[in-house]
């Protein structure tokens, strides 16, 4: 069965840092993966994806995530946080059991940055 | 540009009654659409997708139902609403065919279940 996991339900860290927030995941052949954030009562944002091509993936809003096939880690980055980023953030991966392309995703992780 | 719109925003509703959501689609043709509930601000659980017009794929079995009457139209009904039906309601678009798999996201409603 397909799956994404996020370990961390929350992640804490001060504004100007680095973060990560993580994601692995369990696919069965070449994994489709997304990373979306959610604000209070608000629909999920689509911040970026991987495909093929290169691991480092960019985004919106200074965000980039790096794949590891290895690791099977789709871990979401941010070179020094902001206040505004407190959200919620999810990971998701399509699952190819669909004709719809469908998503599944993971728990969710919450991010706070203090200032 | 895409947009999607969700109405209404908030829904309060005793159980036992009827809920019709409805989902709207600017600027593409073709969507995939999908129909999620989100529950307690986490975890997103597919109810039910549409690859086209008239055809419905229910993930969950439940006492909701969808409906797609037009090409971006996308209706999410129950005829008789369970406490439990409470939640966050969102719908989704996606690019049909595999160019993209990204979906995109209304702004949501939230269905209090009284």
């Amino acid at each position: 069965a397909q799956s994404v996991a996020q370990p961390e339900d929350q992640v804490n860290v001060a504004e100007g840092n680095p973060l990560t927030v993580k994601c692995t995941y369990s696919v069965s052949g070449n994994p489709y993966l997304f990373w979306y954030v959610q604000y209070p009562n608000r629909g999920l944002q689509f911040l970026l994806k991987y495909i093929t091509g290169d691991n480092l993936v960019k985004g919106s809003y200074g965000f980039e995530a790096e794949f590891n096939k290895s690791q099977t880690s789709f871990h979401l980055k941010k070179p020094s946080a902001l206040v505004s980023d407190s959200a919620l953030y999810f990971c998701a991966v399509r699952d190819i059991t669909q004709a719809g392309t469908a998503l599944i995703f993971g728990k969710g992780t919450t991010l706070s940055v203090s200032s | 540009s895409q947009t999607i719109h969700q109405w209404p925003a908030t829904l309060v509703q005793p159980v036992g009654s009827p809920l019709s959501l409805e989902c709207t689609v600017e600027g593409t043709s073709n969507p995939n659409l999908y129909w999620y509930r989100q529950a307690a601000g986490r975890g997103l659980q597919l109810l039910f997708y549409s690859v086209g017009i008239g055809q419905i794929s229910s993930e969950v079995p439940q006492n909701l139902s969808a409906s797609r009457p037009q090409d971006r139209q996308f209706i999410l009904s129950s005829k008789k609403l369970l406490l439990s039906d409470s939640g966050f309601y969102l719908c989704a678009w996606g690019l049909a065919g595999r160019s993209s798999y990204e979906q995109y996201f209304g702004p949501g409603t939230r269905l209090t279940v009284t």
